[in-house]
């Protein structure tokens, strides 16, 4: 069965600091990815995608993610964190055109 | 600007009614959907809806109702039956040609509480 793993349900950096948040998925055939990112009370909105082709997309905001596929990994990365990315991530697969399976979420808060 | 609105923003109800949350959206997408989203539970579907007058249930339909009479309507009944409709709901929509991702576009949500 499809799933998506966020292994980290709280992660506190920084600010100024790295950051990689982990996706682990299980899907059969080659997967679209996401990343979106919630504030709290707030919708989702989508920080970046993955189809094909090159393995290491450019999102808003200044993340990235990379694709490894021998390690059914999507992992999210952003080089220097701000203050204003404390908010909630998920990582998920879209198993069809019209569905898609969304991780548990990460919780970023940012040290000062 | 294209995108999805949901209202009301927070919603109130008593034990034993129904209640219709609304969603709509101007992006012309064929797709709708409602979540419904619990701290430390992610995302859960509640429905889906690829076509006008066609939808079906997602993971946790019991309790919930829905109609797609328009494409760019796509309201949620929380009824009754539901035991625990207290949660945080949020509405998506998204095209579903073939070939293509599926990327979903959510509204801001509704807060649904029941007294």
């Amino acid at each position: 069965a499809q799933s998506v793993t966020q292994p980290d349900i709280h992660i506190t950096v920084s600010e100024g600091a790295s950051l990689e948040l982990r996706c682990n998925y299980s899907y059969g055939a080659t997967p679209y990815l996401f990343w979106y990112v919630q504030s709290p009370g707030q919708g989702l909105q989508l920080l970046l995608k993955y189809f094909s082709g090159d393995t290491l997309v450019q999102g808003i905001k200044g993340f990235e993610a990379e694709f490894k596929r021998s390690q059914s990994s999507f992992n999210l990365r952003k080089p220097s964190v701000h203050w204003s990315d404390a908010a909630e991530y998920f990582c998920a697969v879209a198993t069809s055109a019209s569905k898609i399976i969304f991780g548990s979420g990460t919780r970023l808060s940012i040290r000062p | 600007d294209g995108g999805i609105t949901q209202s009301p923003k927070y919603l109130f109800r008593k034990e034993g009614q129904n209640v219709t949350l609304s969603c709509e959206q101007n992006l012309n997408h064929d797709a709708m959907y409602w979540y419904r989203q619990d701290p430390g539970q992610g995302l859960r579907l509640i429905y889906y809806s690829q076509i006008v007058n066609d939808f079906q249930k997602g993971d946790i339909a019991e309790g919930y109702s829905v109609s797609r009479e328009k494409k760019e309507s796509f309201p949620l009944t929380v009824t009754s039956a539901q035991k625990n409709p207290t949660a945080f709901y949020l509405c998506a929509s998204s095209t579903s040609l073939p070939g293509v991702s599926g990327e979903q576009f959510f509204g801001p949500g509704t807060r649904l509480t029941v007294l």
